[in-house]
């Protein structure tokens, strides 16, 4: 069985700076994706990025980036230029590859504060 | 808005009663999930169904089950309900289960048990 671990509870930043969410997993499996997840207050979960384990290139979309370190099972998100809106519960999610199920494996979150 | 759409968005009820949560994945999504979301367990994958079949299963109450229709919307049935089962259960679709294949959640269903 998989599992996910997030360290760090809650965590604030201020508006304009990077902050970097810690996550670490545990796998015996080899091809597998890592996800975050943003849940604002409206409980909506949003994706925000998406890793695949055999890519060795780390993720990025606009502000966010991942930096995926597989032989430590380390998969952390920096948020650049921290905005208002980015203030969410932010969940790591692992997800195993295969025909019995593509289910996510949730860690048990960080919840981020930008302060204006 | 992710195209997933679930009903009712709150629910109240007694202990021991029953329910039924319902869910209508996007269009063209083959695969429904379900997940519970509690204070003490945080965010746990229910069950997944795939074209009406059952997929995978994971920690899920023998008092709660599920189906996926021939129209592909599933519903999730919560029977003996007690305080505990208060949760936020998400509905997420996908199109198929394997792959790079988002998963794209709907709003969930608060349920409060009495």
């Amino acid at each position: 069985a998989q599992t996910v671990t997030q360290s760090q509870p809650e965590m604030s930043v201020q508006e304009a700076e990077t902050v970097t969410l810690s996550c670490t997993y545990d796998t015996s499996e080899n091809n597998y994706y890592l996800f975050w997840y943003k849940q604002p207050p409206s409980r909506q979960m949003i994706l925000v990025i998406r890793q695949e384990a055999y890519k060795q290139q780390n993720a990025t979309e606009n502000r966010f980036s991942v930096n995926f370190q597989k032989a430590a099972k380390s998969f952390s998100l920096k948020i650049s230029d921290s905005q208002l809106g980015d203030t969410a519960m932010y969940f790591c999610a692992f997800m195993k590859l295969g025909w019995a199920g593509n289910m996510l494996t949730f860690g048990g979150g960080t919840r981020l504060m930008v302060k204006p | 808005d992710s195209g997933v759409t679930q009903t009712p968005k709150h629910l109240i009820t007694a202990t021991g009663q029953r329910v039924t949560l319902r869910c209508s994945p996007r269009s063209g999504d083959l695969s429904v999930y379900w997940y519970q979301q509690s204070l003490d367990q945080g965010l746990q994958f229910l069950i997944q169904y795939y074209n009406g079949e059952e997929r995978a299963k994971g920690n899920i109450l023998e008092r709660f089950s599920a189906q996926q229709f021939p129209d592909l919307h599933s519903e999730l049935n919560l029977s003996s309900l007690e305080l505990g089962d208060s949760a936020l259960y998400f509905c997420a679709s996908s199109v198929a289960i394997t792959g790079n294949t988002e998963a794209f959640f709907g709003q969930g269903t608060r349920l409060t048990v009495v």
